[in-house]
């Protein structure tokens, strides 16, 4: 089955700053890549998503990459704020069943 | 559009007892429904995939007997923990998808603390 490996599982930067997580996964069948936010106690809220016939993906300061030969996909936020500070997780679908498999997640801190 | 929701949003229960969550989908009909526990500063764990009108497939080590998860309509799904103990203490988070193969919208999840 698919294994979703994620890095790092903390984030700190300074408010403007960009910010880089990066995940990788081992199905190569797997076709559908989210990216989720959680903020504390609430469920995940998708940010951004990327399939796999496309490179990159972008929606104002996020961007998602994708490199299937290499099997890893990453999250790119630019002049992060305070409000970007939460959990993100990355997820990839499994290629025969669509199962979304999880990322271990990222805590962003973005100091003001 | 694609919201989901589940009620209630806490709960608390003696140990013993028994624990209904229900996870709706408000404005698609959701064709698949998924329930995901999740531990404190942990990822999110599947803990099965209901269709509707048909039995739940739940994955490997998740008891079946003890999460009984029907799924009776395009727009609800419930998950009933049974004789809950302390440790079944956490999030229980579900999602629903539509007729799209893949993509899922989350609930914004449910906190069972069991006494």
């Amino acid at each position: 089955g698919e294994n979703v490996e994620q890095h790092p599982s903390t984030l700190s930067v300074q408010e403007g700053d960009s910010a880089v997580i990066k995940c990788t996964y081992s199905d190569s069948a797997s076709n559908y890549f989210p990216w989720y936010k959680q903020e504390l106690g609430k469920g995940p809220q998708l940010i951004i998503d990327i399939r796999s016939n496309v490179g990159e993906k972008k929606d104002q300061r996020i961007a998602v990459t994708l490199n299937k030969t290499a099997k890893h996909f990453s999250l790119h936020i630019t002049e992060t704020q305070p409000e970007d500070s939460a959990v993100y997780f990355c997820a990839a679908a499994e290629g025969d069943t669509g199962k979304l498999i999880f990322g271990q997640g990222t805590t962003l801190q973005v100091k003001p | 559009g694609a919201v989901v929701s589940q009620h209630p949003s806490r709960v608390i229960c003696k140990s013993g007892t028994s624990v209904k969550i229900e996870c709706r989908s408000l404005d698609f009909q959701a064709t698949t429904m998924f329930w995901y526990r999740q531990f404190p500063k942990q990822s999110l764990m599947l803990m099965a995939t209901s269709n509707e009108g048909s039995k739940a497939t739940y994955e490997q080590g998740v008891e079946k007997d003890k999460f009984l998860i029907n799924h009776a309509s395009l727009t609800l799904s419930t998950l009933t923990v049974t004789s809950a103990h302390p440790e079944d203490s956490s999030f229980y988070i579900c999602s629903a998808r539509d007729g799209r193969p893949v993509g899922q919208y989350f609930g914004p999840g449910t906190r069972l603390t069991v006494t």
